[in-house]
Formats: C-alpha cells, sequence, structure tokens
C-alpha cells in the first residue's frame, strides 16, 4: 500500500480564496483524521470520521472550515474564506480500529499558506 | 478532559549522550500511550508503543514504560545519533466508543556531532 496520500503538497493562495485539501486513507482502514500543525499551538486535531461518518469536529476552528468523506476512499478538508492564520500544515491520518487500540498512519502533510 | 504534557523543547544533545524526554497524560479510563516521531519535511511515524499499566514500548534503541501510577510515558534512549534530530510527540489513544488519538505539543530533538 502507498500510505495515505495527500494534495497537494504545498499550496499558496490569496486570502479570501477557497481551499480544498484531499485526502486518500490506506485502503481498509476505517478511521480518518485531519490534524493542524503550527509553531504556535502545535498539533491540533480538527476532525475525525469513523466508516465516512464525523464523529468529532470540535476542533474545527471556525465555520469556514468544513471536512467531508464521501466514501472510505477520499476526504477533503475545505476552507472558505481562506485567511492568513490558516497558514499551517495540514495533516491527514488513518487508522483501522476496533476494540483494540491501534495506531495511525499519516501522511506527508499539505503546507498551505494563504497571503 | 483527556491530554498530554510533554517537557518544552528543544532539548540539545551531543552525539551517544543520554536522552529523557518526559511525558504525562490526563484520562479517564485506561488508555493507550504512543511516542511518535516527525523527520524534517514529513509526517509523523510510529515510533513505539504500550497498551496497558507497566507494558514497554521499544524501537529502535528507544523505551517508554507506561507508569499508571505517575501517569506517566517517558522516553529514553541510552545513546542518541545525529539521524536522531526530529521532533518527537507523545499521544494517547483513549477507547471511549469511538477512538480519539490526542498530542502532546511535541519536543524538539536536536544532536550535534
Amino acid at each position: 500500500d502507498a500510505g495515505v496520500i495527500q494534495s497537494p503538497r504545498h499550496e499558496v493562495t490569496e486570502m479570501g480564496q477557497e481551499v480544498t485539501l484531499r485526502c486518500k486513507p490506506i485502503s481498509g482502514h476505517n478511521s480518518l483524521f485531519w490534524y493542524r500543525q503550527t509553531m504556535m499551538r502545535g498539533l491540533e486535531l480538527l476532525i475525525y470520521f469513523n466508516n465516512n461518518v464525523p464523529i468529532d469536529d470540535s476542533g474545527m476552528p471556525e465555520d469556514r472550515f468544513s471536512a467531508k468523506m464521501p466514501n472510505a476512499s477520499f476526504s477533503t478538508l475545505k476552507i472558505q474564506p481562506s485567511e492568513p492564520r490558516d497558514s499551517a500544515v495540514y495533516f491527514c491520518a488513518s487508522s483501522y480500529q476496533d476494540r483494540l487500540n491501534t495506531e495511525a498512519f499519516f501522511g506527508q502533510g499539505t503546507r498551505l499558506t494563504v497571503v | 478532559g483527556d491530554s498530554v504534557t510533554q517537557m518544552e523543547g528543544p532539548v540539545t544533545l551531543s552525539e551517544e549522550a543520554f536522552l529523557t524526554i518526559n511525558c504525562t497524560y490526563t484520562a479517564t479510563g485506561y488508555p493507550s500511550l504512543f511516542w511518535y516521531v516527525q523527520y524534517p519535511g514529513e509526517g509523523l511515524q510510529l515510533l513505539l508503543k504500550a497498551t496497558k499499566a507497566d507494558d514497554k514500548g521499544s524501537n529502535k534503541g528507544f523505551e517508554a514504560t507506561y507508569r499508571k501510577e505517575t501517569t506517566s510515558f517517558h522516553l529514553e534512549k541510552g545513546s542518541v545519533q545525529v539521524s536522531d534530530s526530529a521532533v518527537y510527540f507523545c499521544a494517547l489513544l483513549f477507547s471511549g466508543g469511538y477512538n480519539k488519538l490526542i498530542f502532546g505539543a511535541g519536543t524538539r530533538l536536536a544532536v550535534h556531532p
């Protein structure tokens, strides 16, 4: 398996524009996580899905952020409109979770710069 | 709520020095504990894990023991190498119905020759 695949690797956009980040989890995994990493706040959990259903989105900073998982092999994180303070590295991770705790596998991240 | 607290970095060591990075946690129930490592420009990779009290996770010379009495999971390595320079994250996973992985702030380690 190629691992968790995120695209794009780098995104530079102007303030006010819509940004869509994409993630393909590892095949067979049933949980997917979106994280944001910044120097100031470290690694923050934004939202996670279990069997394509959003379970906890309490980490989503505000209504400008939305995430979807239309099927088991694809998820998006959208920011509309984007702001300079959204600049960060966004990571997607997936895992197979049942009653036993298992590890999460991370993608290489999308570095977003909003100017 | 559940949380993880790590020692602040950066930690700067000479090659072959002993490493300790402290991690304590707050959680209801009995979480699993993890150390992840992030090399420059990459995502996080699992370094080691422990799923119950007194378990010791180990990998690549790194070790950490799940101490329930002190709610700690300190990372140690007897002799660090330059290639160990990275950011290390302590994390907990609590299986409260749906599993949720929570990370500490990360500790940057710089090892010099």
